[in-house]
């Protein structure tokens, strides 16, 4: 089976950092993907991390180790509108795998 | 990246009815996923559907209640057939490449 977990709901200030962890299991393996969704939307492709390591993009990173099953985004200079759900997915051979996704609330 | 064009956007439809969904591509791609997000809860892949061949089904998922077609490599579509308001979700399609990128979504409520 396929298994992807990371925190159902995250609170943070805004200005503040917040890291989002998942944790995976699967069968294969070809890339962690990060996602953002603001309520009513599709989510929005953020990140890629097909190697060890830390990917970065402006205010957002990724940091991805293939040997421990273990990815995070992390949100610096939070602001409100990052107010959405984060999802994890892992790009198996010819599909992705979702995780459940993080409902991250940004507070004044 | 490629751009998607789903619709309809959203729809209200009666049970016992089908519906079905569109898929337009702005580029030749050679996988199109469908996903369902009930509401609440992450994505779930439905099918992948390649153009000249059958769709292919995730477990749950038969191709009499969600019949796909793919008829050339920038289009396809999701019926959802004879609907119960279980169905009521958002629908989304995806295509194959880094990055994934969706459709802007089918928000379906059965009443």
């Amino acid at each position: 089976g396929q298994n992807i977990d990371q925190p159902t709901e995250m609170t943070a200030t805004e200005g503040a950092i917040v890291q989002i962890n998942c944790t995976y299991q699967t069968s294969g393996f070809n890339g962690l993907f990060w996602y953002q969704q603001h309520a009513g939307e599709a989510p929005t492709f953020l990140s890629y991390n097909v190697l060890d390591g830390l990917e970065e993009k402006g205010r957002f990173s990724s940091f991805l180790s293939r040997s421990k099953g273990y990815s995070y985004l992390l949100l610096k200079e939070l602001q409100m509108k990052d107010s959405a759900s984060y999802l994890c997915a892992v790009g198996l051979e010819n599909d992705m795998r979702f995780g459940a996704g993080t409902r991250l609330t940004v507070k004044p | 990246s490629a751009v998607i064009s789903q619709k309809p956007s959203r729809d209200i439809c009666q049970r016992g009815t089908s519906l079905t969904i569109q898929c337009q591509v702005d580029s030749q791609v050679t996988m199109m996923f469908w996903y369902r997000q009930q509401p609440g809860q992450s994505l779930t892949l439905i099918a992948t559907a390649n153009q000249g061949s059958e769709a292919t089904y995730e477990s749950g998922f038969v191709i009499d209640k969600f019949p796909i077609s793919r008829p050339n490599l920038t289009f396809s579509t999701l019926t959802v057939s004879n609907m119960s308001p279980e169905d009521s979700s958002i629908y989304l399609c995806s295509v194959g490449e880094r990055g994934y990128t969706f459709g802007s979504g089918t928000r379906l409520t059965v009443v």
